[in-house]
């Protein structure tokens, strides 16, 4: 069981650009977290979502920041335009079902930075 | 507001010592989840404790709730240069929703 498998592990951006990180959850979790990590700060929340659907994404920005879980591959959460103040570490998370009785299984993060 | 605040926000203690971290939160909970992050690494789960238990072991950590004062404490006993890490607790909104909180952790230091 290889675990939540986020890639890439490192990944700069120039303002402007686009920003695609990936997250495979555990063999056999349907439901896939997004958090963000600013520097010195905790996780925050931003999207839920389940296979080819989004169940919560009220922790996005509106704006430049999209995700998807599709049917087959992995989670992608987009970021069109990259500015500097994106620059975190993004974490993806997976549970087996809604109800996380037993914790999430974090990934090892995305770190982004925009120069 | 912040659902989740660790106190204190840096804690320096000697290999061997007891490692104590609290955690207040502001609404009720259904579960509050306490997890481990080393420099640059992600988060590793270590215990999650119901809002109907009031204690629970895993091993050399031992994790306190009460909900009357809305806080958790993590002991970590007999602590290990390896517990170096920032210590995060994870609160839900209760009814079991799946949006965790995430306090802003307590960086421990564990010196040899």
């Amino acid at each position: 069981n290889a675990g939540v498998m986020q890639n890439p592990r490192h990944l700069v951006r120039r303002r402007g650009q686009e920003a695609r990180l990936r997250c495979s959850p555990m063999k056999g979790h349907s439901h896939v977290y997004w958090y963000r990590q600013l520097p010195e700060e905790g996780l925050k929340f931003m999207v839920y979502l389940q296979k080819e659907n989004i169940i919560d994404e009220s922790g996005m920005p509106k704006e430049r920041f999209s995700a998807e879980f599709p049917k087959e591959g992995p989670s992608i959460l987009r970021i069109q335009q990259v500015v500097r103040g994106d620059s975190a570490a993004y974490f993806c998370a997976s549970s087996p079902d809604r109800q996380t009785n037993y914790g999430y299984t974090f990934g090892s993060g995305t770190r982004l930075t925009v120069v | 507001s912040q659902q989740g605040e660790e106190d204190p926000q840096a804690l320096s203690i000697q290999e061997g010592e007891n490692a104590t971290m609290n955690c207040s939160y502001k609404t009720s909970i259904n579960n509050l989840q306490w997890y481990r992050q080393n420099s640059g690494r992600g988060l590793v789960h270590l215990i999650l404790i119901r809002s109907n238990e009031r204690e629970k072991h895993s091993g050399r950590l031992r994790v306190t709730l009460d909900t009357s004062k809305k806080s958790s404490s993590l002991l970590i006993t007999a602590s290990r240069a390896a517990d170096t890490a920032s210590y995060f607790c994870a609160t839900d909104a209760g009814s079991g929703t799946y949006k965790y909180i995430f306090g802003t952790g307590t960086r421990l230091k564990v010196l040899a």
